[in-house]
């Protein structure tokens, strides 16, 4: 069954607005990692949170985690036309085998 | 220098046939995947090996089979293609499961 639910499936804004998307998993998770997908391409790891940590930065991205809700998020600020691609969370569940289970991933389209 | 290369890059084909898909990393990682991504972009683990031993290996027919001659290969077999196998799959690596590197994926069509 699939671990993440992201929202929204596609989203689209203006180049140097804030793009917020939102990822829910279902069990308990040891850590939440986003990766961005560029069309025709590989995933490729953006940030990592723990279970232990709230939030996160990384230049412009900032990611936070409530595990009282099982729901994290991803704040990509002052956004760029670069930044079109397909978002994914991934969680590796407490306890599981070496598995990373990804979200439905939420499409973002930065217009220039 | 690319870290993570699958080939071919498109894979056509008929109904029927059998396909191999290769992926090769340079990172000294010990692990490697295969992943499944469907029409809809929903992606889903099909192999995990380490240090050429199979460690996860989920629900997938087993027309599909992975094969590592080494820590730094991992290549997929599939048997008998069905038109439900038409997808992009891709191959990653870890050191450990936290940061995984994706190759950019092969996409498989059949016809």
């Amino acid at each position: 069954s699939q671990q993440g639910e992201e929202d929204p499936q596609a989203l689209s804004i203006q180049e140097g607005e804030n793009a917020t998307m939102n990822c829910s998993y279902k069990t308990s998770i040891n850590n939440l990692q986003w990766y961005r997908q560029n069309s025709g391409r590989g995933l490729v790891h953006l940030i990592l949170i723990r279970s232990n940590e709230r939030e996160k930065h990384s230049g412009r991205l900032r990611v936070t985690l409530d595990t009282s809700k099982k729901s994290s998020s991803l704040l990509i600020t002052a956004s760029r036309a670069a930044d079109t691609a397909s978002y994914f969370c991934a969680s590796i569940s407490s306890g599981s085998a070496r598995q990373l289970t990804f979200g439905s991933g939420t499409q973002l389209t930065v217009l220039p | 220098d690319t870290a993570v290369s699958q080939t071919p890059k498109y894979l056509v084909t008929q109904m029927g046939n059998d396909k191999s898909i290769k992926c090769e990393q340079n990172l000294g990682h010990d692990t490697m995947y295969w992943y499944k991504q469907d029409s809809k972009k929903f992606l889903k683990i099909m192999f995990s090996y380490n240090n050429k031993e199979l460690i996860i290996n989920e629900t997938v027919p087993n027309r599909f089979s992975p094969k590592s001659p080494d820590k730094a290969h991992l290549n997929l077999h599939i048997n008998s293609l069905e038109l439900g196998d038409s997808a992009v799959y891709f191959c990653a690596s870890s050191q450990d499961v936290l940061r995984q590197f994706f190759g950019p994926g092969t996409r498989l069509t059949v016809l």
